[in-house]
């Protein structure tokens, strides 16, 4: 079955650590994305990628980073730069024509303390 | 830029009432207007969606019209059922330009939380 796959589902970590959440879509998607919600509000885009190899900073990037090497990836690290890391981390992944539509893995809910 | 709103939640309703959410955006050009659903603890899942003015959106017994001339694309279902219960989100997705080539962001609502009473 084609889907997107966000591992793992629950992770803790201490202040100052940095910490990697996986990303992996199997649908030939061209752009893959990473939202962070917080409790009673929408979605927020950290970052993007169009294509492998390369990726733009969304509205919120600042205390995260990103890679594409692959197609079928986009990991998201959150470095101990972010102020306030413990969040739900959603990511997604679309073709880069038509309408646009994405498609969301099941998340990622990070807590630090 | 683009924005997108939704009515305040959250929205309480009992078994086989009517719902609607309304959903009003401002966007640059023809975008399309989609409606994601949430459960809890669990990402987003494309409801329906409408690329073009005049399109009806169906699903699930959910439905949603573009109207181009009132800037919305309200959400509605006949009669909602307990497994309704979930946060919905209306979202935009305009086409932007960034070094020569094209991509789909999407522009959320604050989402409505449905609640449905036995």
């Amino acid at each position: 079955d084609g889907g997107i796959t966000q591992s793992p589902k629950y992770l803790f970590r201490k202040e100052g650590q940095n910490v990697t959440l996986s990303c992996e879509q199997n649908l030939n998607h061209d752009a893959m994305y990473w939202y962070r919600q917080d409790p009673g509000q929408g979605l927020r885009l950290i970052y993007y990628s169009q294509i492998v190899n390369d990726f733009q900073k969304g509205d919120i990037a600042e205390g995260y980073s990103v890679s594409r090497e692959k197609k079928e990836s986009f990991p998201l690290t959150v470095t101990s730069a972010q102020k306030n890391p413990t969040a739900f981390y959603l990511c997604a992944s679309s073709f880069r024509t038509g309408t646009y539509e994405q498609y969301f893995g099941p998340g990622t809910r990070l807590t630090v303390t | 830029g683009d924005s997108v709103t939704q009515m305040e939640g959250p929205v309480t309703l009992s078994e086989e009432a009517f719902l609607t959410i309304n959903c009003t955006y401002t966007a640059t050009g023809y975008p399309s207007l989609f409606w994601y659903v949430q459960y809890p603890g669990e990402g987003l899942q494309l409801l329906l969606k409408a690329t073009k003015a005049d399109d009806k959106g169906s699903n699930k017994g959910f439905e949603a019209t573009y109207r181009k001339e009132t800037t919305s694309f309200h959400l509605e279902k006949g009669s909602v059922q307990v497994s309704d219960s979930a946060v919905y989100f209306c979202a935009l997705s305009g086409a932007d330009l960034a070094g020569g080539t094209s991509y789909g962001k999407l522009t959320f609502g604050q989402g409505t939380i449905l609640t449905v009473h036995p």
